[in-house]
């Protein structure tokens, strides 16, 4: 079984210009994650997909950040313009259905924002 | 005060050694999560528990949903296991998304 696939896997971008990050979540997979983890944290949730649907996306920076799944399937995360303080690693990941399954993580986007 | 806490945030072993990482939390949950980090990024799940203990080769992961404490072991330890360990716990209040500790920095040394 191929799992949860992220491109790029790094990006250096300058303050203000945008940047998106593409996400490949397991086939089947109906429930799809995007988080940001800066170094030294844990990750925290950005936003996550039930289908092409939005369930939560209460700490997603709407000013800046954007995220769409039209199909149901992939998915893309966007900057807009970045901030030096959207550094961090990207983490994209797949489960099967809402809350009482394990998630399955990508290996992630590092980004750097100079 | 995080939700979430864990200890220690760094610990060096010896090759061999057993190691305890502890994870505690404030909130009634549904779910605890072990997530092993390594170097570049990529996550691999661990365990997904919510009573009793739950074993997998050298791992071992215990909770107490009373004292809201859980424990990743590690028995004989190898350089190979190096990496940050991750509790992340599911409140049991509705849909409500994965809450992470900060991690604990493991380095075994051989």
């Amino acid at each position: 079984e191929a799992g949860v696939a992220q491109s790029p896997r790094y990006k250096i971008i300058e303050k203000r210009q945008s940047v998106a990050f593409w996400c490949n979540p397991i086939s089947g997979h109906a429930t799809l994650y995007w988080y940001q983890q800066i170094l030294g944290q844990g990750p925290k949730l950005l936003i996550q997909f039930q289908n092409n649907g939005v369930v939560d996306d209460s700490q997603l920076p709407k000013d800046r950040f954007s995220a769409e799944r039209l199909k149901g399937v992939d998915s893309t995360l966007k900057i807009q313009p970045a901030k030096l303080e959207d550094s961090a690693v990207y983490l994209c990941a797949s489960s099967w259905g809402l809350a009482h399954y394990e998630q399955y993580f990508g290996p992630g986007t590092r980004l750097t924002v100079t | 005060k995080n939700e979430v806490e864990q200890s220690p945030q760094n610990l060096t072993a010896q090759e061999g050694e057993f190691i305890t990482i502890n994870c505690s939390y404030s909130v009634g949950i549904s779910a605890l999560h072990w997530l092993q980090q390594h170097p570049g990024g990529g996550i691999v799940s661990l365990f997904m528990l919510s009573s009793g203990k739950k074993k997998h080769g050298r791992l071992i992961a215990t909770i107490n949903i009373q004292e809201k404490h859980s424990s990743l072991h590690i028995t004989a330890s190898h350089p190979r296991d190096s990496a940050v360990y991750i509790c992340a716990v599911r409140s049991n209040s509705g849909n409500t998304p994965l809450v992470f500790g900060k991690g604990t920095r493991l380095s075994v040394i051989a």
